[in-house]
Formats: C-alpha cells, sequence, structure tokens
C-alpha cells in the first residue's frame, strides 16, 4: 500500500532562499511527525502535529522554520532565508493513532537538502 | 527523558544470528522499549516493541532483562539486507514523539 510520501527528494537551494517541503502522510493517520536528520546522526525531532493541531513546535531550530497541517493530512516545512547550517535530510513520519505505544511511526525517505 | 546506550557499530556474518544490546538503566514502569531500523538512503522503519514480556515478529524478537534495565535485539539469521543503522527508544506516554539517538550501526559480511 501506499506509504509516506515526501516531495521533493532533493532540493538545492542559494543561501537566502526559502524552501517548502511536502509530506503526503498514509490517509488517515492522525499524528505527523517531522524530523531533521544531520549526516552521520539520528533523526532530531522538530515538531508534530495531531490532526490540524500543531501540538508540540519545541524542536523547530529557529524562527525561520515553519510547520503547518491545515487540513489535518498534507504537510509543508517552510524555511525561510536557508543558511548553510540548514542542509540535512528532512524525514516526515505519520502514526494511525494520537499515542506511540502502540502505534508504530511510518517514515518517508526524506528531502535530501542542500544549501549552497 | 530516559536514554539508552547502544554500542557505535556491530559486525555480524550472513546467515548468523545478531544480538543488538541496548541499555536503559533509567527506565520508568510505564515506558516502552522501541527499535527502528535505518537503511542507507532511506527513513527508519519500525522494527519491534514491547513493555515487559518478551517479544517476537515476522522481523526479529525483542527480549527484555527482568529488571528491565536492558534488552537485547534479536535477528536470527541476517542477511545482507539487514545491514543497517539500529535505534533503540524509551518512548512513555506522556512524551509526543519518539527522540533517536545515533543507534548502531550494523555491517553484515557475506
Amino acid at each position: 500500500g501506499a506509504g509516506v510520501s515526501q516531495s521533493p527528494r532533493y532540493k538545492v537551494a542559494k543561501r537566502g532562499q526559502d524552501v517548502a517541503l511536502r509530506c503526503d502522510p498514509i490517509s488517515g493517520h492522525v499524528s505527523l511527525f517531522w524530523y531533521q536528520q544531520a549526516l552521520g546522526q539520528g533523526p532530531e525531532f522538530l515538531t508534530y502535529f495531531q490532526n490540524e493541531a500543531q501540538l508540540d513546535k519545541s524542536g523547530l531550530p529557529s524562527d525561520r522554520f515553519f510547520a503547518e497541517r491545515p487540513e489535518g493530512s498534507v504537510s509543508t516545512l517552510k524555511i525561510q532565508r536557508t543558511q548553510q547550517e540548514d542542509s540535512a535530510v528532512y524525514l516526515c513520519a505519520s502514526s494511525q493513532r494520537q499515542g506511540l505505544d502502540n502505534s508504530p511511526l511510518h517514515f518517508g525517505n526524506g528531502t535530501r537538502l542542500t544549501v549552497t | 527523558d530516559a536514554k539508552t546506550t547502544q554500542p557505535n557499530s556491530m559486525e555480524s556474518n550472513e546467515e548468523e544470528p545478531v544480538h543488538l544490546p541496548c541499555n536503559h538503566s533509567t527506565i520508568s514502569g510505564t515506558d516502552y522499549i522501541h527499535w527502528y531500523r535505518q537503511l542507507p538512503s532511506q527513513g527508519p522503519e519500525y522494527v519491534i516493541h514491547g513493555l515487559t514480556s518478551n517479544v517476537n515478529n515476522r522481523m526479529a524478537s525483542l527480549a527484555i532483562a527482568e529488571d528491565r534495565k536492558s534488552s537485547t535485539l534479536i535477528l536470527h539469521r541476517a542477511t545482507l539486507r539487514d545491514a543497517a543503522v539500529y535505534y533503540c527508544i524509551l518512548y512513555g506516554g506522556s512524551q509526543g514523539n519518539l527522540i533517536f539517538g545515533k543507534g548502531t550501526k550494523l555491517s553484515v559480511k557475506p
């Protein structure tokens, strides 16, 4: 069946440009998460949604990062005025239920952002 | 947040069993133990999880120590496709997200 889909797969941006990364979660999944993964590191939490509500954005590194999920399905992560340190793989994951006790995360393959 | 400790890397031979250890001495009574793995150039994928009892599924087995301060992910017959980074993560119901560490990079030799 269809999994979590992320687009674009690769994005190259010049420093200072704005970028928008899209995530299509599995249909019907309530929870949606964004993670950032630097080379050689584990994924780091950015933010998460339950339906359209953004319940936690404590991991967003600066106010240049913004995420939305207006209709409780597709989500967009926007980065304004990109900097070189924003270069990373951005992973989206969805989960069927609110809690993760018995509802695993399903990850997409990520968007690799390179800021030059 | 309760933390886990895993070896940075391990090696295995193809078709042999692999035991991936994880220490979590500060685990609380309500923390689930989750394992995910990440193949090269892919997002992490769920492997298995448990609370107190040992668990088996088609991918692996999870052995949990009686005091729950450690656990072991068991791959019964490693294949080349099992080469990945394996993450052991504690999840308590009050937190919203999974917190990943650096994991164990498993190499499988033919």
